[in-house]
């Protein structure tokens, strides 16, 4: 359970904090993922990065800003978030992209909410 | 755009017994892969199985198997001799667009 660690583990925040959600894969994975999963909805995919290049959900409010500096490394930065935006975010990697055999190791969420 | 139902929100189970998930999909592509994820409370989401579609043979995996229907796009996970810590949220997924389903929550009874 240590392939993909993610900090903080919960988060509260007012709606003009601004904050920002790491993710560290140590796999050697090519792709990172940020995923919204709220209660009673399906998993909800937000951001794709291959080879460090986003591939966009464009149905993400831009008040979520994602940054990947390096393949092991991933940011959520979050501002004026609504209380809607509470949630457990989910970080994960595949050995690939998109497509194919694209098996998805998760991190332990982070536990937003927003006040 | 592609969806996947799992049409059953909550299934119980006896210890020992057997139990089947269900899940169907659409898509209107032929070439991709399914997978079931279980998430246990509070613990990190885990794959339990995949399946390509170009593969006829059903997947297995120990006490987990499933029965995959590509005609019909259905993609069911049957658990057997069922144990304690099977106990979790299962999801299918469909690799393409990593689009999951709602979600099963399997409760297993002493």
């Amino acid at each position: 359970e240590t392939g993909v660690t993610q900090t903080p583990r919960h988060l509260v925040m007012g709606m003009t904090n601004k904050k920002s959600l790491k993710c560290e894969q140590h796999l050697g994975h090519n792709a990172m993922y940020w995923y919204k999963q709220s209660a009673k909805k399906p998993l909800e995919l937000m951001f794709v990065y291959s080879l460090e290049e986003r591939v966009e959900n464009n149905s993400v409010p831009s008040r979520f800003s994602p940054e990947c500096p390096n393949s092991s490394h991933l940011f959520l930065h979050l501002h004026t978030l609504q209380p809607e935006d509470s949630a457990l975010y989910l970080c994960a990697s595949s050995p690939f992209g998109l497509a194919g055999d694209n098996e998805q190791f998760f991190g332990p969420g982070t536990r937003l909410t927003v006040l | 755009a592609q969806t996947v139902t799992q049409s059953q929100p909550e299934m119980s189970v006896q210890e020992a017994e057997t139990v089947t998930l269900s899940c169907t999909y659409d898509t209107s592509e032929s070439d991709y892969y399914l997978f079931w994820y279980k998430q246990p409370p509070s613990r990190q989401m885990i794959l339990v199985i995949r399946q390509e579609a170009y593969k006829q043979q059903n997947a297995t995996e120990n006490r987990f198997s499933v029965n995959f229907q590509k005609a019909a796009k259905s993609f069911s996970l049957k658990i057997s001799d069922s144990q304690l810590g099977d106990a979790a949220m299962y999801f299918c997924a469909f690799n393409n667009d990593m689009r999951f389903g709602a979600g099963t929550r399997l409760t297993v009874k002493p």
